[in-house]
């Protein structure tokens, strides 16, 4: 199936304070994962991506971790900021010969207070 | 800029007429993808091409809904006898199909209100 969930919907933090969110996907297949930021009325923003190759990937103060086994993946962000504000993304991509979408899930609304 | 760029950004029609938007994408991208975001939600996926050719779409894409890439550049999206329901963002974006990079890079989106 095509299928992402994404928890939680919404995360209000303290500024220096971590904030993780996790999502679940359906397809033993999948091989690619990307995390994607959306600010208010702009685009979507590739922050990081995984592929099924590697377990955990860190970027600075941004970090995602994959668990083939369980088919769910995390992002962290370590002392987050206000402008770490935004829309989340979760995704998976599946590429067969005729396959090249990607699954999102319904999106983390990140808050950091100040 | 040599982002993927979208026309119009913003669209504002009445019910029953027809629309047309176009996505550019960055010029050396063979894949070119429409999404569309509805408030709350993310992106849900329309169609795709490679190159010229359309190799999937959504069961969410009526038969109202028609997209091309002619020349395996820009595409466009069009939809017939618009409703209220094709209120959304529409998202178009690239990437460069090889092993190992499927990065998906966004427009901005055309934002489509029906009266």
């Amino acid at each position: 199936g095509e299928n992402v969930e994404q928890h939680p919907s919404t995360l209000s933090v303290q500024e220096g304070d971590s904030a993780v969110i996790k999502c679940t996907y359906s397809d033993s297949a999948s091989n690619y994962f990307p995390w994607y930021k959306q600010e208010l009325g702009k685009r979507p923003q590739l922050i990081i991506d995984i592929r099924s190759n590697v377990g955990e990937k860190k970027d600075q103060r941004i970090a995602v971790t994959l668990n083939k086994t369980a088919k769910h993946f995390s992002l962290h962000i370590t002392e987050t900021q206000p402008e770490d504000s935004a829309v989340y993304f979760c995704a998976w991509f599946h590429d067969s010969s005729n396959t090249g979408k990607l699954i999102f899930g319904q999106g983390t609304t990140l808050q950091v207070k100040p | 800029d040599t982002g993927v760029s979208q026309n119009p950004r913003h669209k504002i029609t009445k019910r029953g007429q027809n629309v047309t938007f176009r996505c550019d994408p960055i010029s050396e991208h063979n894949r070119l993808y429409w999404y569309r975001q509805t408030l709350g939600q993310g992106p849900e996926f329309l169609t795709y091409f490679q190159n010229e050719a359309q190799l999937e779409k959504s069961r969410l894409l009526s038969d109202r809904f028609s997209a091309e890439r002619p020349k395996g550049s820009f595409s466009t999206l069009e939809i017939q006898r618009t409703e209220q329901g094709d209120s959304a963002m529409y998202l178009c974006a690239s990437s460069l199909a090889n092993y190992m990079q499927e990065t998906q890079y966004f427009g901005p989106g055309t934002r489509l209100l029906v009266l």
